[in-house]
Protein backbone atom coordinates (compact mmCIF):
# COMPACT_ATOMS: atom_id res chain seq x y z
CA UNK A 1 0.00 0.00 0.00
CA UNK A 2 1.61 3.20 -1.16
CA UNK A 3 1.88 6.42 1.28
CA UNK A 4 -1.30 9.01 0.85
CA UNK A 5 0.09 12.03 -1.45
CA UNK A 6 0.21 15.65 0.04
CA UNK A 7 2.05 18.76 -0.93
CA UNK A 8 5.43 19.12 0.13
CA UNK A 9 5.26 22.57 1.63
CA UNK A 10 2.41 25.36 2.01
CA UNK A 11 2.80 28.41 3.37
CA UNK A 12 0.34 31.35 4.81
CA UNK A 13 0.15 34.45 6.84
CA UNK A 14 -0.69 35.18 10.29
CA UNK A 15 -4.44 35.29 10.15
CA UNK A 16 -5.32 33.54 6.94
CA UNK A 17 -6.51 30.56 5.94
CA UNK A 18 -4.42 27.34 4.43
CA UNK A 19 -5.55 23.82 3.05
CA UNK A 20 -3.72 20.76 3.01
CA UNK A 21 -4.63 17.65 0.30
CA UNK A 22 -3.79 14.19 0.38
CA UNK A 23 -4.68 12.03 -2.23
CA UNK A 24 -5.25 8.52 -2.07
CA UNK A 25 -7.24 5.65 -3.97
CA UNK A 26 -10.69 4.25 -4.00
CA UNK A 27 -9.35 1.56 -1.47
CA UNK A 28 -8.65 3.47 1.20
CA UNK A 29 -9.02 7.03 1.37
CA UNK A 30 -12.32 6.53 -1.06
CA UNK A 31 -13.53 3.94 0.64
CA UNK A 32 -13.95 4.97 4.24
CA UNK A 33 -14.79 7.87 6.45
CA UNK A 34 -11.15 7.04 8.13
CA UNK A 35 -8.92 9.54 7.89
CA UNK A 36 -7.06 11.52 10.43
CA UNK A 37 -4.69 14.33 10.88
CA UNK A 38 -1.78 14.60 12.74
CA UNK A 39 0.55 17.70 13.63
CA UNK A 40 4.67 17.11 14.50
CA UNK A 41 6.49 19.65 15.75
CA UNK A 42 10.26 18.83 15.66
CA UNK A 43 11.88 16.66 17.77
CA UNK A 44 7.97 15.63 19.53
CA UNK A 45 5.53 12.70 19.14
CA UNK A 46 2.62 13.81 16.81
CA UNK A 47 -0.92 15.09 18.00
CA UNK A 48 -3.91 13.86 16.61
CA UNK A 49 -5.84 16.76 15.24
CA UNK A 50 -8.93 15.29 13.02
CA UNK A 51 -10.23 11.70 13.26
CA UNK A 52 -12.98 10.27 10.75
CA UNK A 53 -12.41 13.15 8.43
CA UNK A 54 -13.85 15.89 10.20
CA UNK A 55 -14.13 15.29 14.31
CA UNK A 56 -11.94 16.75 16.23
CA UNK A 57 -10.38 15.65 19.75
CA UNK A 58 -11.47 17.70 22.46
CA UNK A 59 -8.57 20.47 23.05
CA UNK A 60 -8.12 20.74 19.93
CA UNK A 61 -8.87 24.68 18.26
CA UNK A 62 -11.86 24.74 16.21
CA UNK A 63 -9.31 26.40 13.39
CA UNK A 64 -8.83 23.33 12.70
CA UNK A 65 -11.29 20.97 10.40
CA UNK A 66 -11.20 18.06 8.19
CA UNK A 67 -13.52 17.10 4.85
CA UNK A 68 -13.19 14.62 1.90
CA UNK A 69 -14.39 14.32 -1.51
CA UNK A 70 -14.07 11.34 -3.16
CA UNK A 71 -10.33 9.81 -3.04
CA UNK A 72 -8.77 13.27 -1.52
CA UNK A 73 -9.15 14.56 2.09
CA UNK A 74 -8.51 17.60 3.06
CA UNK A 75 -7.04 20.05 6.34
CA UNK A 76 -7.78 23.21 6.39
CA UNK A 77 -6.16 25.61 9.33
CA UNK A 78 -7.90 29.05 9.74
CA UNK A 79 -6.70 32.27 11.36
CA UNK A 80 -2.76 30.71 10.67
CA UNK A 81 -1.05 31.25 14.07
CA UNK A 82 2.56 31.23 14.38
CA UNK A 83 2.13 28.10 16.79
CA UNK A 84 0.77 26.10 13.48
CA UNK A 85 4.00 25.86 11.65
CA UNK A 86 5.21 22.51 11.69
CA UNK A 87 4.67 19.28 10.10
CA UNK A 88 0.88 17.81 9.21
CA UNK A 89 0.27 14.18 8.29
CA UNK A 90 -3.06 12.28 6.87
CA UNK A 91 -3.42 8.95 7.89
CA UNK A 92 -5.67 6.38 6.09
CA UNK A 93 -6.49 4.04 9.03
CA UNK A 94 -9.31 1.18 8.09
CA UNK A 95 -7.38 -2.16 8.61
CA UNK A 96 -3.91 -1.21 8.21
CA UNK A 97 -2.67 2.20 8.55
CA UNK A 98 -1.67 4.62 6.07
CA UNK A 99 0.24 7.92 6.21
CA UNK A 100 0.22 10.05 4.16
CA UNK A 101 3.99 11.58 2.94
CA UNK A 102 3.78 15.23 5.01
CA UNK A 103 3.42 18.48 4.54
CA UNK A 104 5.54 21.13 6.18
CA UNK A 105 3.10 23.94 6.88
CA UNK A 106 4.84 27.68 7.51
CA UNK A 107 3.76 31.18 9.18
CA UNK A 108 5.45 33.90 7.02
CA UNK B 1 -2.55 9.43 33.05
CA UNK B 2 -1.95 7.68 29.90
CA UNK B 3 1.49 7.06 29.39
CA UNK B 4 3.80 5.35 27.21
CA UNK B 5 7.32 4.37 27.26
CA UNK B 6 9.09 2.86 24.83
CA UNK B 7 12.49 1.45 25.47
CA UNK B 8 14.99 -1.23 23.82
CA UNK B 9 15.98 0.79 20.88
CA UNK B 10 20.19 0.99 20.20
CA UNK B 11 22.75 0.77 17.53
CA UNK B 12 22.84 -2.75 16.01
CA UNK B 13 24.26 -4.22 12.93
CA UNK B 14 22.33 -5.12 10.38
CA UNK B 15 21.20 -8.42 10.26
CA UNK B 16 21.64 -7.99 13.68
CA UNK B 17 18.57 -8.26 16.38
CA UNK B 18 16.80 -6.49 19.15
CA UNK B 19 13.57 -5.88 21.06
CA UNK B 20 11.50 -2.92 21.92
CA UNK B 21 9.17 -3.12 24.62
CA UNK B 22 6.30 -0.13 25.61
CA UNK B 23 4.89 0.13 29.07
CA UNK B 24 1.27 1.38 29.36
CA UNK B 25 -0.05 2.69 32.29
CA UNK B 26 -3.04 4.44 33.31
CA UNK B 27 -5.50 2.55 31.13
CA UNK B 28 -6.55 -0.82 30.76
CA UNK B 29 -3.81 -2.10 28.21
CA UNK B 30 -5.33 -5.65 27.83
CA UNK B 31 -8.69 -3.79 26.24
CA UNK B 32 -6.32 -1.97 23.95
CA UNK B 33 -5.11 -2.63 20.34
CA UNK B 34 -1.60 -1.11 19.93
CA UNK B 35 0.25 -0.22 17.10
CA UNK B 36 4.04 0.41 16.11
CA UNK B 37 5.18 3.24 13.64
CA UNK B 38 8.38 4.59 13.12
CA UNK B 39 9.84 7.54 11.70
CA UNK B 40 13.17 7.35 9.70
CA UNK B 41 15.63 10.96 10.50
CA UNK B 42 13.78 13.46 8.80
CA UNK B 43 11.59 11.18 7.04
CA UNK B 44 7.63 10.49 7.27
CA UNK B 45 5.42 8.26 9.52
CA UNK B 46 5.32 5.27 8.49
CA UNK B 47 2.88 2.29 9.86
CA UNK B 48 4.94 -1.09 11.24
CA UNK B 49 1.86 -3.06 12.59
CA UNK B 50 -0.63 -3.83 14.58
CA UNK B 51 -1.88 -6.61 17.55
CA UNK B 52 -5.46 -6.71 18.45
CA UNK B 53 -6.76 -7.31 22.03
CA UNK B 54 -6.89 -10.96 22.95
CA UNK B 55 -10.84 -10.66 23.17
CA UNK B 56 -10.52 -9.52 19.41
CA UNK B 57 -8.66 -12.24 18.54
CA UNK B 58 -5.16 -10.86 19.48
CA UNK B 59 -4.14 -11.39 15.79
CA UNK B 60 -1.12 -9.25 14.41
CA UNK B 61 -0.90 -7.44 11.24
CA UNK B 62 2.40 -5.71 9.30
CA UNK B 63 3.56 -3.59 6.67
CA UNK B 64 4.95 -5.05 3.96
CA UNK B 65 8.69 -3.86 4.53
CA UNK B 66 8.83 -5.81 7.91
CA UNK B 67 6.58 -8.82 7.32
CA UNK B 68 8.35 -11.78 8.08
CA UNK B 69 11.60 -9.98 10.18
CA UNK B 70 9.53 -8.10 12.94
CA UNK B 71 6.98 -9.64 15.67
CA UNK B 72 4.61 -7.50 17.59
CA UNK B 73 3.46 -9.26 21.06
CA UNK B 74 2.07 -8.37 24.09
CA UNK B 75 2.23 -9.02 27.71
CA UNK B 76 -1.17 -8.09 29.51
CA UNK B 77 0.25 -9.48 32.79
CA UNK B 78 2.67 -6.65 32.32
CA UNK B 79 0.82 -4.23 30.64
CA UNK B 80 3.74 -4.09 27.79
CA UNK B 81 3.81 -4.20 24.25
CA UNK B 82 6.64 -5.44 21.95
CA UNK B 83 8.58 -5.03 19.22
CA UNK B 84 11.11 -8.11 17.77
CA UNK B 85 12.98 -6.78 14.96
CA UNK B 86 15.39 -9.35 13.39
CA UNK B 87 16.88 -9.47 10.01
CA UNK B 88 17.48 -5.46 10.66
CA UNK B 89 18.40 -3.56 7.27
CA UNK B 90 20.05 0.18 7.77
CA UNK B 91 16.61 1.19 6.27
CA UNK B 92 14.37 0.07 9.69
CA UNK B 93 17.14 2.73 11.00
CA UNK B 94 14.40 4.99 12.81
CA UNK B 95 12.09 6.41 15.57
CA UNK B 96 9.97 3.82 17.01
CA UNK B 97 6.37 4.91 18.62
CA UNK B 98 4.30 2.77 20.36
CA UNK B 99 0.43 4.01 19.71
CA UNK B 100 -3.11 3.69 20.57
CA UNK B 101 -6.78 5.04 21.12
CA UNK B 102 -8.73 5.45 23.77
CA UNK B 103 -12.51 5.35 22.75
CA UNK B 104 -14.73 6.23 25.16
CA UNK B 105 -19.40 7.33 25.20
CA UNK B 106 -17.88 10.65 24.59
CA UNK B 107 -14.56 10.01 23.90
CA UNK B 108 -11.50 9.60 21.44
CA UNK B 109 -7.91 10.00 22.78
CA UNK B 110 -5.04 8.77 20.80
CA UNK B 111 -1.63 8.42 22.30
CA UNK B 112 1.69 8.02 21.60
CA UNK B 113 5.50 7.64 23.86
CA UNK B 114 8.21 9.45 23.23
CA UNK B 115 9.69 7.01 21.00
CA UNK B 116 12.83 5.00 20.94
CA UNK B 117 15.95 5.86 18.20
CA UNK B 118 16.88 2.49 16.55
CA UNK B 119 20.23 2.99 14.71
CA UNK B 120 21.26 0.00 12.12
CA UNK B 121 24.60 0.67 10.87
CA UNK B 122 28.01 -1.07 10.39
Amino acid sequence: QSALTQPASVSGSPGQSITISCTGTSSDVGSYNLVSWYQQHPGKAPKLMIYEVSKRPSGVSNRFSGSKSGNTASLTISGLQAEDEADYYCCSYEGRKVFGTGTKVTVL
Amino acid sequence: EVQLVESGGGLVKPGGSLRLSCAASGFTFSNAWMNWVRQAPGKGLEWVGRIKRKTDGGTTDYAAPVKGRFTISRDDSKNTLYLQMNSLKTEDTAVYYCTTVIVGATTYEDYWGQGTLVTVSS
